[in-house]
């Protein structure tokens, strides 16, 4: 079975810019959450979806957004880009509530 | 947020050796996961625990469940050198928010 997998693997953009990221979870798995990871901050939780429907949403400001599609397949938006966004952007599909994460490889973004 | 403590921090140790690392929080899980992570890559599931006091092994790694849901532990036994990364230790919430520890890095001298 394929696993989570996230594109595009690098993204270098400049401040007051905006991105999408892409994330297509394992088959069979409805949930998909993001996750942002920092050096300083470590993982941190930005949203769920769950058939189509974002279930749950972390403490971001609304420049962070997303969508799920109706194959499960996600995409994550962030509009006018800081320097402080610059993280690795992970991806974890799930089959359900508290169902353990598996994880993409991430999508590292740059921002200069 | 919720706040999940891991120590120790950094380990270095010999190959061969036991490790030993553990994850505190200031709530009760239900759920207790723990994660490698290897440079430029996410993170991989090593260890499901779903009730308190459960002892899970996957190879060489045991992982404990605390009696007390607030608290879990991972032991790898002789270890190598591809042993070495970055442990994370992970919990939900109702809303299947996972929460995640502050990382145990691991270094394994040859």
């Amino acid at each position: 079975k394929a696993g989570v997998t996230q594109t595009p693997r690098y993204l270098i953009k400049t401040r007051g810019q905006q991105v999408t990221l892409s994330c297509s979870p394992i088959s069979g798995h409805r949930s998909v959450s993001w996750y942002q990871q920092t050096p300083g901050q470590g993982l941190q939780f930005l949203f769920e979806y769950f058939s189509e429907t974002q279930r749950n949403k972390g403490n971001f400001p609304g420049r962070f957004s997303g969508r799920q599609f109706s194959n499960s397949r996600s995409e994550m938006n962030v509009s006018t880009l800081e320097l402080g966004d610059s993280a690795l952007y992970l991806c974890a599909s799930s089959l359900g509530q508290a169902e353990p994460l598996h994880f993409g490889n991430g999508t590292r973004l740059t921002v200069t | 947020g919720q706040q999940l403590n891991q120590s120790p921090q950094s380990m270095f140790i010999q190959e061969g050796e036991d490790v030993s690392m553990n994850c505190t929080s200031s709530s009760i899980f239900n759920t207790w996961l723990w994660y490698k992570q290897d440079p430029g890559e996410g993170p991989v599931l090593l260890i499901a625990l779903y009730k308190a006091g459960e002892l899970t092994s996957n190879g060489r790694l045991t992982a404990q469940f605390g009696i007390t849901r607030k608290d879990s532990f991972l032991n790898i036994s002789a270890s190598i050198p591809s042993d070495v990364g970055i442990y994370f230790c992970a919990g939900p919430n109702t809303g299947n928010q996972f929460y995640f520890g502050t990382g145990t890095s691991l270094t394994v001298i040859p």
